[in-house]
């Protein structure tokens, strides 16, 4: 299986939106509604930010937000702020009982 | 609370077995829908999922990496533990284990709620 595509980095100044993609096929992202998305600052073990595409566990800001059309998931971002600067990636759960992870996306706050 | 700690050796040369341990608390392994999972991340690089073990003792592995892995659970010591054979310099990774719900119509169901720390492993003669 390959790993989902991510866009290597997405910029945005203070206050701004942004959106990651993840792209997969029928066989995970667009079979599933089980992409989860994760954060990860440098040195740090990843941290859960959306599940089943679109829920946010007990915790995070309702400034992150999942969504799903056909085979790719997104993850926006809005009022970016300098604490949401970190590494993105986004998992699924596959057609082969298997989980894949993405490529991973670099978040930069201008 | 739910905790996970991984442990083993932080250097292992090439073409032995790395057994590492992921000791845990707050959960049983034994309850219905609930999963461990491994993941690696070699240094600057993205996370690559390895294998999971559910409840009931099902294991999925990577399809890459399947030949190489076994995934076993002691339910007694709260413990599961991944093996991983033939290691090479490009395994050279930290490694997390971490917690899932596991099954159709559970929430949160293939996503890793809680991670441990992380384990550097370096392989190199």
């Amino acid at each position: 299986q390959s790993a989902l595509t991510q866009p290597a980095s997405v910029s945005g100044s203070p206050g701004q939106s942004i959106t990651i993609s993840c792209t997969g096929t029928s066989s995970d992202v667009g079979g599933y509604n089980y992409v989860s998305w994760y954060q990860q600052h440098p040195g740090k073990a990843p941290k859960l930010m959306i599940y089943d595409v679109s829920n946010r566990p007990s915790g995070v800001s309702n400034r992150f937000s999942g969504s799903k059309s056909g085979n790719t998931a997104s993850l926006t971002i809005s009022g970016l702020q300098a604490e949401d600067e970190a590494d993105y990636y986004c998992s699924s759960y596959t057609s082969s009982s298997t989980l894949v992870f993405g490529t991973g996306t670099k978040v930069t706050v201008l | 609370q739910i905790t996970l700690k991984e442990s083993g050796p932080t250097l292992v040369k090439p073409t032995q077995t790395l057994t590492l341990t992921c000791t845990f608390s707050g959960f049983s392994l034994s309850t219905s829908g609930v999963g461990v999972g491994w993941i690696r991340q070699p240094p600057g690089k993205a996370l690559e999922w390895l294998a999971l073990i559910y409840w009931d003792d099902d294991k999925r592995y990577s399809p890459s990496l399947k030949s190489r892995l076994t995934i076993t659970k002691d339910t007694s010591k709260n413990q599961v533990v991944l093996t991983m054979t033939n290691m090479d310099p490009v395994d050279t990774a930290t490694y997390y284990c971490a917690h899932s719900r596991v099954g159709w119509a559970v929430a949160g169901s293939w996503a890793f709620d809680i991670w441990g720390q992380g384990t550097m492993v370096t392989v190199s003669s």
